[in-house]
């Protein structure tokens, strides 16, 4: 079958850096993806990792290692808005080229 | 950019009401996805459809049908709403994906549907 585990809630500080962690089981693995949904708003894209490696955009780094079944969301300068859930999905050929198996989410609270 | 709509953000049935939730995207994408999502458990696959009339069950589809009879709409029915179908409703879409691009799938804002 197939698992994603993400903690549930994280809490840091404004200005700071915190990193999200997400691990994955699944053979037919081609792709990790990071989401970010604020409270009753929907998922927007944030990063894609398919080959080993770090990922920097801006604030957000993404990083994959396949080998290990683990991707991190880094986020550096935190800022208020920043405060959401953070949803890791990865997509397995096993099933289709078109489905994405999603985490539970990690809710990030930013404090001042 | 790319724009999904859902017919309602909120709704509230009754039990055992026919229930339609409507999608629409102005991309001109072949994917489209049905998910409900609940606390503690992430995203959960209702359907998708990848073409006009084609339809594959995802994760969840019992209680559910869908209808896609036009590229840029896609239909969630609730033929006998139950209260375990109270959630969040969440249409996506995508462009087709190929092995190791990156697709992105585009969310609209959701439906919370309440079935009392």
């Amino acid at each position: 079958g197939q698992n994603i585990d993400q903690p549930t809630e994280m809490t840091a500080t404004e200005g700071a850096i915190v990193q999200i962690n997400c691990t994955y089981q699944t053979s037919g693995f081609n792709g990790l993806f990071w989401y970010q949904q604020h409270a009753g708003e929907a998922p927007t894209f944030l990063s894609y990792n398919v080959l080993d490696g770090l990922e920097e955009k801006g604030r957000f780094s993404s990083f994959l290692s396949r080998s290990k079944g683990y991707s991190y969301l880094l986020l550096k300068e935190l800022q208020m808005k920043d405060s959401a859930s953070y949803l890791c999905a990865v997509r397995d050929m096993r099933y289709s080229n078109y489905q994405l198996i999603w985490g539970a989410g990690t809710k990030l609270i930013i404090k001042p | 950019d790319v724009k999904v709509t859902q017919s309602s953000r909120y709704l509230v049935k009754r039990t055992g009401e026919k229930v339609f939730l409507e999608c629409v995207q102005d991309m001109d994408h072949e994917n489209m996805f049905w998910y409900r999502q609940d606390p503690g458990l992430g995203l959960r696959l209702i359907y998708f459809s990848y073409d006009v009339k084609m339809k594959e069950k995802g994760d969840i589809p019992e209680g559910y049908s869908v209808s896609r009879e036009k590229k840029e709409r896609f239909s969630l029915i609730l033929e006998s709403a139950s209260t375990n179908q109270t959630s969040m409703y969440l249409c996506a879409s995508s462009l087709p994906s190929g092995r190791g691009l990156m697709i992105e799938q585009y969310f609209g804002p959701g439906t919370r549907l309440t079935v009392t």
